[in-house]
């Protein structure tokens, strides 16, 4: 079974462009959540989708934005990029459905740096 | 709200002692915890999970967790440490119907030779 794929894995931009991440979860997987690491600030919640709604958000600025397609794959778009924007964005899908307590299955993460 | 605490940005052990990650959590209805390991440029892995059945929980790789409710704790632990063990932790919680799991911000292990 395939895992959690992101792409792309490695991006450079500068101020004021914007980017659009992709992630494609575990086949069957319905829950995507989005996660912004860096070493200052660990890992942040961005938001979480579940067949195509967002059912929470991180204390994020309205510049991150993402959707899932009715194929769950998911995309989270950032804009206006600022210099703090540059971090190791990670995607995770899950299993369990309207709890969503369970395990969570990583992609090996986007590298944004912005310049 | 809920929120985990970690102890210890850094942990150094030599290969063959125990390892002793600590977390803390905060949460106002019962909690469903974990603690996953990441490897540098690498997403994170599920070491092992809590999800109220038996309060000691086994995982991959020799390590354990017990979950204390009176302590909230869930600390992990590894009786005897290898050089392979080397990486970052993360303990993390969730809760039926919050839809999103917070971490904690993580405790690098080193293991010495």
């Amino acid at each position: 079974k395939a895992g959690v794929t992101q792409t792309p894995r490695y991006l450079i931009k500068t101020r004021g462009q914007q980017v659009t991440l992709s992630c494609s979860p575990i086949s069957g997987h319905r829950s995507v959540s989005w996660y912004q690491q860096t070493p200052g600030q660990g890992l942040q919640f961005l938001f979480e989708y579940f067949s195509e709604t967002q059912r929470n958000k991180g204390n994020f600025p309205g510049r991150f934005s993402g959707r899932q397609f009715s194929n769950s794959r998911s995309e989270m778009n950032v804009s206006t990029l600022e210099l703090g924007d540059s971090a190791l964005y990670l995607c995770a899908s899950s299993s369990s459905g309207t709890a969503n307590t369970g395990e969570l299955f990583f992609g090996e993460g986007s590298r944004l740096t912005v310049l | 709200a809920q929120s985990v605490t970690q102890l210890g940005s850094h942990v150094s052990v030599s290969e063959g002692a125990l390892v002793l990650l600590r977390c803390n959590y905060s949460s106002s209805v019962p909690p469903y915890l974990f603690w996953y390991v990441q490897y540098p440029n690498q997403g994170l892995q599920l070491l092992l999970k809590y999800t109220s059945a038996a309060t000691l929980v086994k995982g991959i790789n020799g390590f354990e967790a017990e979950f204390k409710k009176s302590e909230t704790s869930f600390h992990l632990t590894k009786p005897s440490a290898h050089m392979s063990d080397a990486a970052e932790y993360f303990c993390a919680v969730t809760y039926t119907g919050g839809f999103k799991t917070i971490f904690g911000a993580g405790t690098r292990l080193f293991v010495k030779a």
